[in-house]
């Protein structure tokens, strides 16, 4: 069993839909990141977080550290935001354990 | 602020050679990670380095080897090179630790043996 589990595996939504993708972890942790991942392989880091919630523009990110839970929502979903989005929990020893990512296609 | 940057992008090498990559951080970042990314088993921590010492270590044969220098720059070498090393090797920069701070991605290095 993976230490951190993603779903859903795909997603297809139109233009416009609210997303949600959803991160359960099953390590201790100290951090959480989120992380987007476009087709030719570079990595961009979109959140990290350790409690609450954070936002940057259209996208929102929560975690809830007693439930081992974080959700990443997409508001307003644009052809852009087609990537593999994957989420990253980080323990006190600096060692990451990933999920297997969420790809996310939206279409027009 | 330059990014960070892995080089070279694109390596073909023969089973049983080794080969070295390199990851330059960004300016004032002290920690670098590396991992091995492969469609089979996606993202996998290789190891993390901080101040020229190696601070954590994930699963991986000794065959993977990785050193930081002074100027925070990072080499991973994998030597006697098997047809499963075929993979995207990716780096991480962050100020002081991943657990947190802010993690920077390079670009990676697509590394195929034949």
């Amino acid at each position: 069993k993976n230490e951190v589990e993603q779903s859903p595996q795909n997603l297809t939504a139109q233009e416009g839909e609210f997303i949600t993708i959803n991160c359960s972890y099953s390590v201790g942790i100290s951090a959480l990141h989120w992380l987007q991942q476009h087709p030719g392989g570079g990595i961009v880091s979109l959140f990290m977080l350790s409690s609450g919630k954070k936002k940057h523009g259209r996208l929102i990110a929560t975690i809830n550290i007693q439930e081992k839970h974080s959700s990443l929502h997409i508001t307003a979903s644009h052809p852009r935001d087609s990537a593999v989005y994957i989420c990253a929990a980080v323990n006190t020893g600096n060692q990451f354990y990933f999920g297997t990512g969420t790809s996310l296609t939206v279409i027009p | 602020k330059a990014g960070v940057t892995q080089t070279p992008r694109y390596l073909i090498k023969t089973r049983g050679q080794q080969v070295t990559l390199s990851c330059s951080p960004i300016s004032g970042h002290r920690s670098v990670s590396w991992y091995q990314q492969t469609p089979g088993q996606g993202l996998q921590f290789l190891f993390e380095y901080f101040s020229e010492t190696q601070r954590n270590k994930g699963n991986f044969p000794g065959r993977f080897s990785g050193r930081q220098f002074s100027n925070s720059r990072s080499e991973m070498n994998v030597s006697t090179l098997e047809l499963g090393d075929s993979a995207l090797y990716l780096c991480a920069s962050s100020r002081d630790s991943p657990r947190n701070t802010e993690a920077f991605f390079g670009q990676g290095t697509r590394l195929t043996v034949v």
